[in-house]
């Protein structure tokens, strides 16, 4: 079936030590998306890539980065996590997204831990 | 600017009994989309439906109604006869061309306990 998936499903990390959670896909879709979720909370879009164009949310932490080497993957980087980073990072995809109402779907998430 | 309202942060009910949850958006597009997606305790937010503004057919889907009265501005969601496996945070989200990149602005959620 097609997929968004995530890889680790749960990762654990050192205050300060960085770290790269990555996303996989085989919609072949050409927008991806990086959210956090804290808890209780709505996600929060980090930013997310059209095709190879990056599109960073003004709010967004310098602290986090990312890379899409390819259509399908995409990589979040941590820089130096603080404890405020725990959280659960949600990948997700749609079509061409620069029209509203395109569906995003969403991978499993990867709950980060900071220690 | 947009906004979703979800007032309701948690509902219990007994299996069986119907439970509606609401959804109320601002926009000032006149062409705009409503999404419901379901989060079970796992993780991943599961796709349930889109509406676009122009369409203001209630849907039916299995156990899943929604009703959209744009009179309103509101997109609520029923979930008929509810079962344990219907236990999950539904997110209510809006989409319009406020954004050309169809971003998701997401209600708050709402936590639905489904008890036996």
């Amino acid at each position: 079936d097609a997929m968004v998936i995530q890889n680790p499903r749960y990762q654990v990390t050192q205050f300060g030590k960085p770290v790269t959670l990555s996303c996989s896909q085989t919609l072949n879709h050409n927008v991806m998306y990086w959210y956090q979720q804290k808890s209780s909370q709505a996600p929060k879009l980090l930013f997310h890539y059209y095709d190879k164009d990056f599109n960073n949310e003004a709010d967004t932490p310098d602290n986090f980065q990312s890379r899409r080497p390819n259509t399908s993957f995409c990589f979040l980087d941590i820089r130096s996590p603080g404890l405020g980073d725990a959280a659960m990072y949600l990948c997700a995809t749609s079509t061409k997204g620069w029209l509203a109402g395109n569906i995003q779907y969403f991978g499993a998430g990867t709950r980060l831990s900071v220690l | 600017a947009q906004k979703v309202t979800q007032a309701q942060t948690e509902i219990s009910v007994v299996e069986k009994e119907d439970v509606t949850l609401d959804c109320v958006y601002e926009t000032r597009d006149t062409t705009y989309y409503l999404f419901w997606y379901k989060q079970p305790p796992s993780g991943e937010l599961v796709f349930l439906i889109r509406r676009n503004s122009f369409d203001e057919q209630n849907e039916i889907s299995g156990r899943y109604s929604w009703n959209f009265q744009k009179s309103t501005s509101s997109f609520n969601f029923t979930i008929t006869a509810s079962q344990v496996v219907d236990s999950a945070v539904y997110f209510c989200a809006l989409s319009d061309t406020t954004d050309s990149w169809g971003k998701f602005q997401f209600g708050a959620g709402t936590q639905v306990v489904v008890t036996p």
